[in-house]
């Protein structure tokens, strides 16, 4: 158990819909991470928070957003969903933002676009 | 921007014999790091290789760091079924970490 908890595990929704992931990170750290990884694929990096302010953006669609609120725990936000967004999306948690810090990983939501 | 590469991308190995998987950075890192993701599972941390050359041991996992420190490597001795999964490296550099696309690692009984 990394300590990073993500809600929901599934889910399951149509096109064209808006989902909302949610991530509480490791209890100290402050950054946390979005990944996107599709059916045996690799990481994709989507965003990175540190200490509520966005730190670092990846290949994130206009369509997908983030946010970390005061308490640390972070959201991200999927709308107008295709059935190319189906996929698993992790968050990660890390002590600092600075490059080379070792991330945990969560359970991941496994996201069905149907 | 940084890309980092993995190969092979699959592993096919029988059980009790040594692979090695490797790592390969556009950009010099200031560190690299590697994680294991079990099938159905999420990625692990496994271990963090800073200084130029350095080699590290866990267990049947070698672990190096290039001299140029653009490189790593992480060879398994007597694969195990246990060793089953993806392993992921990722470079850190200019104050992000990028992943390689993983080995996949299958063994064979």
């Amino acid at each position: 158990d990394s300590g990073v908890t993500q809600t929901p595990k599934h889910l399951i929704t149509a096109t064209g819909q808006r989902v909302t992931l949610r991530c509480s990170p490791r209890s100290g750290d402050l950054s946390v991470y979005w990944y996107q990884q599709s059916l045996d694929q690799g990481l994709q990096f989507l965003i990175q928070y540190y200490n509520g302010e966005e730190r670092a953006k990846g290949n994130i669609l206009e369509r997908f957003s983030a946010q970390q609120f005061p308490d640390l725990h972070s959201e991200l936000n999927l709308s107008s969903l295709e059935l190319g967004d189906s996929a698993l999306y992790f968050c990660a948690s890390s002590l600092s933002g600075t490059e080379g810090t070792p991330q945990y990983f969560g359970p991941g939501t496994r996201l069905l676009v149907l | 921007g940084q890309q980092v590469m993995q190969i092979p991308q699959y592993q096919h190995v029988q059980e009790g014999e040594d692979f090695t998987t490797y790592c390969n950075s556009s950009t010099t890192l200031s560190n690299i790091q590697w994680y294991k993701q079990r099938p159905g599972g999420h990625p692990v941390f496994l271990i963090q290789l800073v200084k130029s050359g350095e080699v590290k041991k866990q267990k049947r996992l070698t672990f190096q760091f290039g001299e140029a420190k653009k490189n790593s490597s992480l060879h398994i001795t007597a694969t195990q079924t246990t060793d089953v999964g993806t392993y992921f490296c990722g470079g850190a550099a200019g104050n992000k970490l990028t992943f390689g696309g993983g080995t996949r690692v299958l063994v064979k009984p």
